[in-house]
């Protein structure tokens, strides 16, 4: 079964330091890759996916992400954390046949100091 | 609709009680899935939807929980005698499905429904 490992609970950076959120998957194929973020009091949004092709993808906000398959790791970046980042973010996996399940991990919470 | 509405945003109930919550998707979305997000947990699946196929129920944590969708598109999810426990976000999600589809099997989100159980 796929499952979905993000080691970090909490992580505290300073206003423009860079980023880097922690993503591990278990899957049998190539699956498709996902991180959403959810600010307090609010929804999930996307902000980026991996499909096939290109394994370093751009997101909205200044976010990307690399797939390193030997590693079944999707591990989100950012160069420069703005106070606004602050947030919950959530790695997601979805299967790539069958029924389209998607498992997410636990989340990160990210806390950034002025 | 725009979006993945959600309804209500907010229910305090007592224990016993039978809840209802609502989730009409996105217009066209064929998938529909329903998550529950405790408090510090990540999303734990509940229940999944897919055109005109039966439900993947794997995820729905006893037979308290019920889910249904009407006409391949709004979906309510059932609590049947609340407990403390269910006190949870309840978060609805849909995607548009198949291959090549600008999109395509991509989760939009609701707001979510927080249920407090007294």
């Amino acid at each position: 079964a796929q499952s979905v490992t993000q080691p970090d609970i909490h992580i505290t950076v300073s206003e423009g330091a860079s980023l880097e959120l922690r993503c591990n998957y278990s899957y049998g194929a190539t699956p498709y890759l996902f991180w959403y973020v959810q600010s307090p009091g609010q929804g999930l949004q996307l902000l980026l996916k991996y499909f096939s092709g290109d394994t370093l993808v751009q997101g909205i906000k200044g976010f990307e992400a690399e797939f390193k398959r030997s590693q079944s790791s999707f591990n989100l970046r950012k160069p420069s954390v703005h106070w606004s980042d602050a947030a919950e973010y959530f790695c997601a996996v979805g299967t790539t046949s069958g029924t389209y399940k998607y498992i997410f991990g636990t989340g990160t919470r990210l806390k950034v100091l002025a | 609709g725009a979006g993945v509405s959600q309804s209500p945003s907010n229910k305090v109930t007592e224990k016993g009680k039978d809840v209802e919550l609502r989730c009409d998707p996105i217009s066209g979305h064929t998938a529909l899935y329903w998550y529950r997000q405790s408090l510090g947990q990540g999303l734990e699946f509940l229940i999944y939807f897919q055109g005109n196929s039966a439900p993947d129920k794997s995820g729905l944590p006893s037979d308290r929980f019920s889910a249904e969708r009407t006409g391949g598109s709004v979906s309510t999810l059932t609590i049947q005698r609340t407990q403390q426990e269910d006190s949870a976000v309840y978060l609805c999600a849909s995607s548009s499905s198949g291959t090549g589809e600008a999109g395509a099997n991509v989760l939009t989100f609701g707001a979510g429904s927080r249920l407090t159980v007294l």
